[in-house]
């Protein structure tokens, strides 16, 4: 069964700071992986998705990695800003249309 | 990418009660997909609501508790019946497009008293 890991729950960090996000999986067989942002009380905004056969995806200050060998996903913010604070989530599927849901990272960033 | 609207955006419900949710996509899609976040945890999927067919449910959702419609292929509702406490959420509709990114609603924050 596919489990799906964010470290850390929460983080905070202050403004301009460079900061990953975790995603951990434990079944290889992935088809794609997808990370999400929720603002408090919102639904999901798409940030990033990568397909098995990628190894990463960029856009803007936002830079997803895929290893799945290592079972892991890494969400790179470059030069966090204040607006940057929300709750990212990562999801992966593997060939059907469910998703399996991390619990998510809530990160604060500091003015 | 896809604009996904929900109604209503929040609700407070006595026990007992049904409340009603509706999803609308700007345009045609196959799979909608009906999401409950519980408070302070990740999402889960309910069902996936096929146009034409029964909705298809997640082990531990039945059709009883959250009957479905897709009525077309660009519209859903869930229903979540006979409320208690323990179903204030927030209920999330998504659908998948562009090379298999899934777009989500706005979500409905759902209160049982």
């Amino acid at each position: 069964k596919q489990e799906v890991t964010q470290i850390p729950a929460a983080l905070s960090v202050p403004e301009g700071e460079n900061l990953v996000l975790n995603c951990s999986f434990t079944d290889s067989a992935i088809y794609n992986l997808q990370w999400f942002r929720q603002d408090p009380g919102k639904g999901l905004t798409s940030l990033l998705l990568i397909q098995s056969s990628q190894r990463e995806q960029t856009s803007g200050r936002l830079n997803a990695s895929l290893d799945k060998s290592s079972g892991r996903s890494t969400l790179y913010i470059a030069a966090s800003q204040p607006g940057d604070s929300a709750t990212y989530l990562c999801a992966l599927t593997s060939g059907t249309y469910k998703y399996i849901f991390g619990t998510g990272t809530r990160l604060k960033v500091l003015a | 990418s896809a604009v996904i609207s929900q109604k209503p955006s929040r609700d407070i419900c006595q026990r007992g009660t049904s409340l009603t949710i509706q999803c609308q996509v700007d345009s045609q899609v196959t799979m909608m997909f009906w999401y409950r976040q519980q408070p302070g945890q990740s999402l889960t999927l309910i069902a996936t609501a096929n146009q034409g067919s029964e909705a298809t449910y997640e082990s531990g959702f039945v059709i009883d508790k959250f009957p479905i419609s897709r009525p077309n292929l660009t519209f859903s509702t869930l229903t979540v019946s006979n409320m208690s406490p323990e179903d204030s959420s927030i209920y999330l509709c998504s659908v998948e497009r562009s090379g298999d990114t899934q777009y989500f609603g706005p979500g409905t924050r759902l209160t049982v008293l």
